[in-house]
């Protein structure tokens, strides 16, 4: 079975513009994290969405958004770049209700 | 109260030697600890998972004890290998509501020494 698979890789954006990132999970999982990776803050919950709602929702600002398909696949968006976003941006998925949560390899996001 | 507390953040074993992370939380609504693995430009693996109401998991050279009055949880990594070398991240799940979400502790960098 094929692992979560994120897109793209590596994004080099500027301050102010926008972004989006996608998350396909692992077949039949129907939830999907998003989680913020930095060397200062560590791995912080972004959101998690479920058969395309959204369940809960971490600290972030409004700038951080995101949505989920009738696929399951995921999208997060980030308007307004700030230097401070850069980070690894990391999805994750489950099978349900289940808690084994399985990430992607990630999203590399550069903000110059 | 939402915090899971990691420590060392940093260490450093021979190899065949026992590595041993050490995290703690607050939170007594917590009753999922996972604990991930990752490596260079990959994404967190879960590596071994246990609940308030075991003491003890042990799956191949990786065990995870835990110690629910005081709100502590440790992974051991028996006869460590190079190949062990990443940084180890525990985490908490809170069982209230019906939600996914983990809460990380800041990691802890695994180097073995050949």
């Amino acid at each position: 079975k094929a692992g979560v698979t994120q897109t793209p890789r590596y994004l080099i954006k500027t301050r102010g513009q926008q972004v989006t990132l996608s998350c396909s999970p692992i077949s039949g999982h129907r939830s999907v994290s998003w989680y913020q990776q930095t060397p200062g803050q560590g791995l912080q919950f972004l959101f998690e969405y479920f058969s395309e709602t959204q369940r809960n929702k971490g600290n972030f600002p409004g700038r951080f958004s995101g949505r989920q398909f009738s696929n399951s696949r995921s999208e997060m968006n980030v308007s307004t770049l700030e230097l401070g976003d850069s980070a690894l941006y990391l999805c994750a998925s489950s099978f349900g209700g289940a808690e084994t949560q399985y990430f992607g390899p990630g999203t590399r996001l550069l903000v110059l | 109260q939402q915090q899971v507390k990691q420590s060392p953040q940093s260490l450093i074993v021979q190899k065949g030697g026992i590595s041993i992370i050490n995290c703690a939380y607050e939170n007594t609504a917590f009753d999922y600890f996972p604990w991930y693995q990752q490596f260079p430009g990959k994404g967190p693996a879960l590596l071994i998972a246990i609940r308030p109401d075991v003491s003890e998991k042990k799956e191949g050279r990786f065990t995870i004890s835990f110690n629910k009055s005081a709100k502590q949880f440790s992974l051991h990594i028996m006869d460590s290998q190079p190949g062990d070398s990443a940084t180890y991240f525990c985490a908490a799940k809170d069982y209230g509501g019906a939600t996914n979400k983990l809460i990380f502790g800041t990691g802890t960098l695994l180097a073995v020494q050949p």
